[in-house]
C-alpha cells in the first residue's frame, strides 16, 4: 500500500505571494492532518479534516486554510506570505477520525518564502 | 492545555550501547496514547512505538521500549543495542480526543537529537 504523498516536496515563493500545498492519504484513510515544523516553534498543529470537514483547527491566523476532497486528498493553502511561514508542512492520515489509530505522516513540502 | 516536554535536546550513545530519550507530560485527561516518532535527516515522521494511556504494561518493538509511568506523567523512550541507523531527531508525542465530537491532534515534544557513535 502506497504511503502518504505530499506535493510538491520544495517550493520557493516570495512575500505576499499564495501556496497551495498537496496531499494524498493512505488508500482508505478519511482523516488528514496538517503539522508545519520549524526550527523556532517546533512541531505544531494546523487542522483536520474528516470526511471533507475541518473538524479542528490549531492557532494559526486566517491566511492558512485547506480543504479536503471526495477522495480524501488534502489541500492546504497559505494566502500573502510571510517569510515566517517558511517551514517543513507535514501532512499526516489516518485509517478512522474516532480511534487511537496511529498517524503516518509524509515526507513533507519544505517552503522557502524570500 | 496538554503540554510535552523533552528536556534534552540532544544526546549521544555508543554504537550497540543502550540510551534512554526522557518525555513528561502534562493532562489532565484520563484517556490518550503516547508516541514516539524518529525523524532522520531525509525528514520522513517516522512512527517508533506507542503507548495506550489505560495499559499498565510498558510497550516494547524490538530494540525499543518505554517506560510508561502514568501517576508521574512520565514517558521515557530506551533503545537497546543502538545502530548507526538509530541517530536521528526523536519526538515524544501526545494524542487525545478533543471535546468537539472526535477530532484529534497530535501535541509534540521539543525533540532530542540523538546520535550515535561507530
Amino acid at each position: 500500500k502506497a504511503g502518504v504523498t505530499q506535493t510538491p516536496r520544495y517550493l520557493i515563493k516570495t512575500r505576499g505571494q499564495q501556496v497551495t500545498l498537496s496531499c494524498s492519504p493512505i488508500s482508505g484513510h478519511r482523516s488528514v492532518s496538517w503539522y508545519q515544523q520549524t526550527p523556532g516553534q517546533g512541531l505544531q498543529f494546523l487542522f483536520e479534516y474528516f470526511s471533507e470537514t475541518q473538524r479542528n483547527k490549531g492557532n494559526f491566523p486566517g491566511r492558512f486554510s485547506g480543504r479536503q476532497f471526495s477522495n480524501s486528498r488534502s489541500e492546504m493553502n497559505v494566502s500573502t506570505l510571510e517569510l515566517g511561514d517558511s517551514a517543513l508542512y507535514l501532512c499526516a492520515s489516518r485509517a478512522s477520525g474516532g480511534t487511537h489509530n496511529e498517524q503516518f505522516f509524509g515526507p513533507g513540502t519544505r517552503l522557502t518564502v524570500l | 492545555a496538554q503540554t510535552v516536554t523533552q528536556s534534552q535536546p540532544e544526546m549521544s550513545v555508543q554504537e550497540a550501547e543502550t540510551v534512554t530519550l526522557s518525555c513528561t507530560y502534562d493532562t489532565s485527561e484520563s484517556d490518550y496514547y503516547l508516541f514516539w516518532y524518529k525523524q532522520p535527516p531525509s525528514r520522513q515522521m517516522i512512527l517508533v512505538i506507542r503507548q495506550e494511556a489505560y495499559k499498565q504494561q510498558n510497550a516494547t518493538e524490538n530494540r525499543f521500549s518505554v517506560n510508561f509511568q502514568k501517576a508521574a506523567k512520565s514517558f521515557s523512550l530506551k533503545i537497546s543495542d543502538s545502530q548507526l541507523g538509530d541517530a536521528a531527531m526523536y519526538f515524544c508525542a501526545y494524542d487525545f480526543f478533543i471535546s468537539s465530537g472526535s477530532a484529534r491532534q497530535l501535541t509534540f515534544g521539543s525533540g532530542t537529537q540523538l546520535t550515535v557513535l561507530p
